[in-house]
């Protein structure tokens, strides 16, 4: 089973500041099946990247992933007050598919 | 409008049987998989397995395989996770999603949850 490393486990910034989520696997899997989701306090998570670094659909490009073979990225660019969340990776190339434990970004 | 519609919350004693749903519309339910995500409180999220509605072909994770039983009705666009005997340890939010299909299996859409609290 890969393991997905999330790290930091919270994250403290104020609006209008970068945020650079990492997200690191135990070993490599297909075709950098990797995906971001985001998850807000009672609501179901929201698919955000896929593909390591194709947004989803309606998803803005504030957000944007990068990464190959054990390490990706989550990055945004400019936090706005929606985007305080959680959010979690998930690896997709290997069976049992797997999520990261979760980084927090919270407001400072 | 394409969406995952879930069962309300569930209350229950160890030992008791359940059965929880995942309604879908909007699209042809029996072209895509449906998977099932755990999240225990305060926890993160994990893959329990996915179904194919149209021939109920199962895939589970080896964490929960023997523990629930997922099954799907074609003629009600709707699946189904199960549990014969319920532990405390079982109390989390269960949500359904639908991943995009072979070889993406990303969840691109999410069902809202079914709460089960399993309490003496």
């Amino acid at each position: 089973e890969i393991v997905l490393t999330q790290s930091p486990g919270i994250l403290s910034l104020s609006p209008g500041e970068r945020a650079t989520l990492s997200c690191r696997a135990s070993q490599g899997f297909s075709n950098n099946y990797l995906s971001w989701y985001q998850q807000k306090p009672g609501q179901a998570p929201r698919l955000l990247i896929y593909g390591a670094s194709k947004r989803a659909t309606g998803i803005p490009d504030t957000f944007s992933g990068s990464g190959s073979g054990t390490e990706f990225t989550l990055t945004i660019s400019r936090l706005e007050a929606e985007d305080f969340a959680v959010y979690y990776c998930q690896q997709y190339g290997s069976t049992p598919w797997t999520f990261g434990q979760g980084t927090k970004v919270e407001i400072k | 409008e394409v969406q995952l519609v879930q069962s309300g919350a569930e209350v229950k004693k160890p030992g008791e049987s359940l059965k929880i749903s995942c309604k879908g519309s909007g699209y042809n339910f029996t072209s895509y998989w449906i998977g099932w995500v755990r999240q225990m409180p305060g926890k993160g999220l994990e893959w329990m397995g996915i179904i194919y509605p149209g021939d109920s072909d199962t895939r589970y994770s080896p964490s929960f395989q023997g523990q629930v039983t997922m099954s799907a009705d074609k003629s009600s666009s709707t699946a189904y996770l199960q549990w014969s005997s319920l532990e405390a340890s079982d109390t989390a939010m269960y949500y359904c999603a639908r991943p995009t299909g072979y070889p993406h299996w990303y969840f691109d859409l999410w069902g809202r949850g079914t709460m089960v609290t399993v309490s003496s």
